[in-house]
């Protein structure tokens, strides 16, 4: 079974500044997705940013990039420039990428809440 | 796309009371997911369905949950005998087949 594992429960930040939030992974499998979701404290979970396991090259989405060591079975995501808006619970997320049944339950980390500092 | 809508957002309910939710998916999505979140925790899968076929449960969903997606559309969630370990949120999402899943606001259950 996969397990994901965020390590730093809180974490805050400066407004403008840069945060790093760490994330591992357990996965004896070659071909997945991993994903950062945000929760505001709406409740809602939106998808901030996605990798797919195959890709070398780190994904991007505007402020938000991820540092996706495969060896190591690491997925941090850093958040530069931040802004009070993003302040919310991150979570860390897995999916296999196997064919239909198996393939679709995500598998989340415990989650890191993050406070930005005006 | 209105997004996913789930109903009701808040349910309190006395220890065992039977509970049912709604779930709304965005209407051309054919995958449909039910997840479980305590308190402090990540969300835990439930279960999920392709259309109106039930593909994958988890070993969480006791014999007194059931769900159903009657038409391939809409889906219910049900409790039965409600325990006070059941307070939780529940989440909806939806999806085409290998895509993102987009979430529900949740339904936050509390039992007394």
């Amino acid at each position: 079974a996969q397990t994901v594992t965020q390590s730093q429960p809180e974490m805050s930040v400066q407004e403008a500044e840069t945060v790093t939030l760490s994330c591992t992974y357990d996965t004896s499998e070659s071909d997945y997705y991993l994903f950062w979701y945000k929760q505001p404290p709406s409740r809602q979970m939106i998808l901030v940013i996605r990798q797919e396991a195959y890709k070398q090259q780190n994904a991007t989405e505007n402020r938000f990039s991820v540092n996706f060591q495969k060896a190591a079975k690491s997925f941090s995501l850093k958040i530069s420039d931040s802004q009070l808006g993003d302040a919310a619970m991150y979570f860390c997320a897995y999916r296999s990428a196997l064919p239909e049944t198996s393939g679709s339950r995500l598998t989340f980390g415990e989650g890191t809440q993050l406070t930005v500092n005006p | 796309d209105t997004g996913v809508s789930q109903d009701p957002r808040h349910k309190i309910t006395k220890r065992g009371q039977n509970v049912t939710f709604r779930c709304d998916p965005i209407s051309e999505h054919n995958r449909l997911y039910w997840y479980r979140q305590t308190l402090g925790q990540g969300p835990e899968f439930l279960t999920y369905f392709q259309n109106e076929a039930q593909l994958e449960k988890s070993r969480l969903l006791s014999d007194r949950f059931s769900a159903e997606r009657p038409k391939g559309s809409f889906s219910t969630l049900e409790i039965q005998r409600t325990e006070q370990g059941d307070s939780a949120m529940y989440l909806c999402a939806s999806s085409q087949t290998g895509q993102r899943q987009y979430f529900g606001p949740g339904t936050r259950l509390t039992v007394t």
